[in-house]
């Protein structure tokens, strides 16, 4: 799987946007972007992914550059439930187990 | 409905002796991966089951590892002979598509802590 880079951490105030970058220059055409987070204590949960075009569900947004070696996650207004580590994970489209990365520890300062 | 569910949540084993990590995953769920995670770390892949084959254990760190998923649900990760550097949380996941699918959206159990004294 290619490697992505994440800042080590973030810092964000309540109920204002956060924008997660994430470094992929090695993807290859069939990599899909996988964003999960851990809150504290919990196990890994699903937040959005995409492959080529932007991306929004109820979590978050999915910004995805044109040249794909780079996208970010956008949470439109933290919340103090949204402070967790953030995982970018590439995969290919048969891929199988997720390779996880150190993530970017975001804090929500109320 | 009920998600992935692992116990013991907390495991405190003195170092040689034998532990054993259940993972109860989504009903029908044909995919279970389990993962290990050091302090302050990301999960790291240890092996993967579809049913109850076995299809990828490379991530197994040694041959004290061992885990089997006899019908196709439950699953247990075992430890032989526990050492100091096995301390760590282990996760489980699981996911009900088959691994050659277009997407398979992995649901994590909450994880089990091993301390190895």
């Amino acid at each position: 799987d290619a490697k992505t880079t994440q800042p080590n951490s973030m810092e964000s105030n309540e109920e204002e946007p956060v924008h997660l970058p994430c470094n992929h220059s090695t993807i290859s055409g069939t990599d899909y972007i996988h964003w999960y987070r851990q809150l504290p204590s919990q196990g890994p949960e699903y937040v959005i992914h995409g492959l080529t075009s932007n991306v929004n569900n109820r979590m978050a947004s999915l910004a995805i550059a044109e040249d794909r070696k780079s996208s970010t996650l956008i949470l439109h207004r933290a919340t103090l439930r949204d402070a967790a580590v953030y995982y970018c994970i590439l995969r290919a489209n048969y891929g199988q187990n997720f390779v996880f990365g150190p993530g970017t520890r975001l804090s929500v300062l109320p | 409905g009920a998600g992935v569910s692992q116990s013991p949540r907390y495991k405190v084993a003195k170092r040689g002796q034998d532990v054993a990590l259940r993972c109860d995953p989504i009903s029908g769920h044909v995919s279970l991966f389990w993962y290990q995670q050091a302090l302050g770390q990301g999960p790291e892949f240890l092996t993967y089951f579809q049913n109850e084959a076995q299809l990828d254990k490379s991530g197994l760190p040694s041959d004290r590892f061992f885990a089997e998923r006899p019908e196709g649900s439950v699953s247990t990760l075992k430890i032989q002979r526990t050492q100091q550097e096995d301390s760590a949380v282990y996760l489980c996941a699981s996911s009900s598509r088959q691994v050659r699918s277009k997407y398979n959206e992995q649901f994590f159990g909450p994880g089990t802590r091993l301390t190895v004294l």
